[in-house]
């Protein structure tokens, strides 16, 4: 089965440092997308940086980068020079091709400290 | 992107009543689902909601508790019928717009069952 594992229930950053968050995937498939997404208290969940498992590139946003290790099925986020605007849960989903159905991880709560 | 709104943003409601939760999209989309966020949860996928015909279920649910309209290609209804405790979530609706295999999220509708 499709599963997605975040293994970091809460995480708390200094503001203005890097933060990683982590994300496992398990999939026997070649061809997928995964994707970041954050979602603050006000619920709004918002697509944070999407990567296409056949480029071999990391996907950047500004500040979030993604280190995408295809072999060991892992898709870490990285946030750097953190805001207090930053502090949310973010949840890590996986998405087989041409299936539109996202798989989610159990999300990770950042907190930021000023 | 699409812009999604939805109505209501937030109800309590007593147990054995329905609610009917609408999804408006800016722009005709193809695809669009909902979604139920229990407390502290991550995302489950309810159902497709394909226009034209009848919704597509996940496992775990029926459309006599949940049944979805979608008339056009950009409003649905999800109704949450006999309502128990249990239901108390967040419901989301998503569309796949933009080109990029992305879903976009509207504000979410947050229902207590008392």
């Amino acid at each position: 089965a499709q599963t997605v594992t975040q293994s970091q229930p809460e995480m708390s950053v200094q503001e203005a440092e890097t933060v990683t968050l982590s994300c496992t995937y398990d999939t026997s498939e070649s061809d997928y997308y995964l994707f970041w997404y954050k979602q603050p208290p006000s619920r709004q969940m918002i697509l944070v940086i999407r990567q296409e498992a056949y480029k071999q590139q990391n996907a950047t946003e500004n500040r979030f980068s993604v280190n995408f290790q295809k072999a060991a099925k892992s898709f870490s986020l990285k946030i750097s020079d953190s805001q207090l605007g930053d502090a949310a849960m973010y949840f890590c989903a996986y998405r087989p091709t041409p299936n539109y159905q996202l798989i989610w991880g159990a999300g990770t709560k950042l907190i930021i400290k000023p | 992107s699409a812009v999604i709104s939805q109505k209501p943003s937030r109800d309590i409601c007593q147990r054995g009543t329905s609610l009917t939760i609408q999804c408006q999209v800016d722009s005709q989309v193809t695809m669009m689902f909902w979604y139920r966020q229990q407390p502290g949860q991550s995302l489950t996928l309810i159902a497709t909601a394909n226009q034209g015909s009848e919704a597509t279920y996940e496992s775990g649910f029926v459309i006599d508790k949940f049944p979805i309209s979608r008339p056009n290609l950009t409003f649905s209804t999800l109704t949450v019928s006999n309502m128990s405790p249990e239901d108390s979530s967040i419901y989301l609706c998503s569309v796949a717009a933009g080109g990029k295999d992305e879903q976009f999220f509207g504000p979410g509708t947050r229902l207590t069952v008392l």
